[in-house]
Parts: C-alpha cells; sequence; structure tokens
C-alpha cells in the first residue's frame, strides 16, 4: 500500500517562530488532508488540499502532487499550536480510504 | 451545537463479550468514518461509509462491524473484542467526503482484558 512519512517526527518551538512540516507520500493520490490533534486529544481537520496552495489564518498549506509531498506552514506559532500534526491521503488506486501519515509533534514553549 | 458524538468515552471490558460503540451527527452529513489510535502506529481508518446503507472496509476492518441504516448513526460493533482491539477510537463525520472538512468526535477508549 502506499507510504505516508512525515517529518521531522518531533518539533520545538520558540512562540512567534515559524516552521515547516513535510508530508511525502509514495503514489498518486486523489485528496490529502492535514489534521491536528491537540495535547487533549481533540483531532481538527486543517485542511483539505490535493493540490495548490490554501491558508487559514497563521497556517497554510501547499500541495505538490506530481513531486509528491506537501507541505505545513505554521507561522507566528502560538502555544496553542502545540499537538500533534497529521497528514492523511487517498490513494487513486485504493478508493476511498484514507491513510495517515504518522504524524508530528509540535511543541510551542512560552 | 454542530457535533458528533460517542458513547461510551471509556470503556473496559473482557475478551469475547460483544460490544457496540455509538457515533452520532446532527449535521446531516453523508459521509462517516471510524478510526483508531494506537501508540507507534499513529491512526488508522477501520470502515467509512459513503452515504446511508453504503460502508466500505478501510486499513483495518478485521474484527468489527459496522452499520450504517440511517444517515445520523453509524455504530462500531466489535463482536468477540480481543486486547489487540484496545485503542483509542474516534468517530468522524463530514458533508461531502471529497471536498468538505471532517469533523470528529470526543473519541472512545476501549480496554479489552
Amino acid at each position: 500500500g502506499i507510504q505516508v512519512e512525515q517529518s521531522p517526527p518531533d518539533l520545538i518551538l520558540q512562540e512567534g517562530a515559524n516552521s515547516t512540516l513535510r508530508c511525502n507520500f509514495s503514489d498518486s493520490v486523489n485528496n490529502l488532508q492535514w489534521f491536528h490533534q491537540n495535547p487533549w486529544g481533540q483531532l481538527i481537520n486543517l485542511f483539505y488540499i490535493p493540490s495548490g496552495t490554501k491558508q487559514n489564518g497563521r497556517l497554510s498549506a501547499t500541495t505538490v502532487a506530481t513531486e509528491r509531498y506537501s507541505l505545513l506552514y505554521i507561522s507566528s506559532s502560538q502555544t496553542t499550536d502545540s499537538g500533534v500534526y497529521f497528514c492523511a491521503v487517498e490513494p487513486k488506486a485504493a478508493g476511498n480510504k484514507l491513510t495517515f501519515g504518522g504524524g508530528t509533534r509540535v511543541l510551542v514553549k512560552p | 451545537e454542530a457535533q458528533v458524538t460517542q458513547n461510551p468515552r471509556y470503556l473496559i471490558t473482557v475478551t469475547g463479550k460483544k460490544l457496540t460503540v455509538t457515533c452520532s451527527q446532527n449535521m446531516n452529513h453523508e459521509y462517516m468514518s471510524w478510526y483508531r489510535q494506537d501508540p507507534g502506529l499513529g491512526l488508522r481508518q477501520i470502515y467509512y461509509s459513503m452515504n446511508v446503507e453504503v460502508t466500505d472496509k478501510g486499513d483495518v476492518p478485521e474484527g468489527y462491524k459496522v452499520s450504517r441504516k440511517e444517515k445520523r448513526n453509524f455504530p462500531l460493533i466489535l463482536e468477540s473484542p480481543s486486547p489487540n482491539q484496545t485503542s483509542l477510537y474516534f468517530c468522524a463525520s463530514a458533508r461531502d467526503r471529497r471536498t468538505d472538512t471532517q469533523y470528529f468526535g470526543p473519541g472512545t477508549r476501549l480496554t479489552v482484558l
């Protein structure tokens, strides 16, 4: 099946810093999404972004489907950005299944 | 308030005792899905449903059943739970699978002894 790899696995940021999270996938996809899980376990869908660039406040995401990667940018990080960020893809060869990467754990220090 | 609810939130049970985790959404969403989350293995999709009476397997369907008899409910059934099904389970729904945001329930922490 498709492989989804996220990097880095862990990230420590000082409040106000910018960062980039990466998601690489091994096969063509119909769909790519980014999720955030806060320290209390709540999951939130951040972006649906099979291609192109989207922005939502201090977060933005870019997917280059032809090169099989996506980037999540966090600008001016805040402590509320802490948690785990997951990307998930829907492989073209696998119907509507969603396969997740292992996540990037982010800690933003005040 | 728009939400996805799961019950129970916590459950400790024994091997082989059938159980059902309920999931309900009040947003008239067509798409619903179940995921499990395990340390070191991340999130994995168990089953999903594109609409009423339409369900399909995710990456880890073994040992689970689902049904989608009405749009708002998508129960997860463990006919004969085993310890390897100890996990944190999330239900999610979306208006449209392809283009819309998924909304997650609060999670159900299941322990099978």
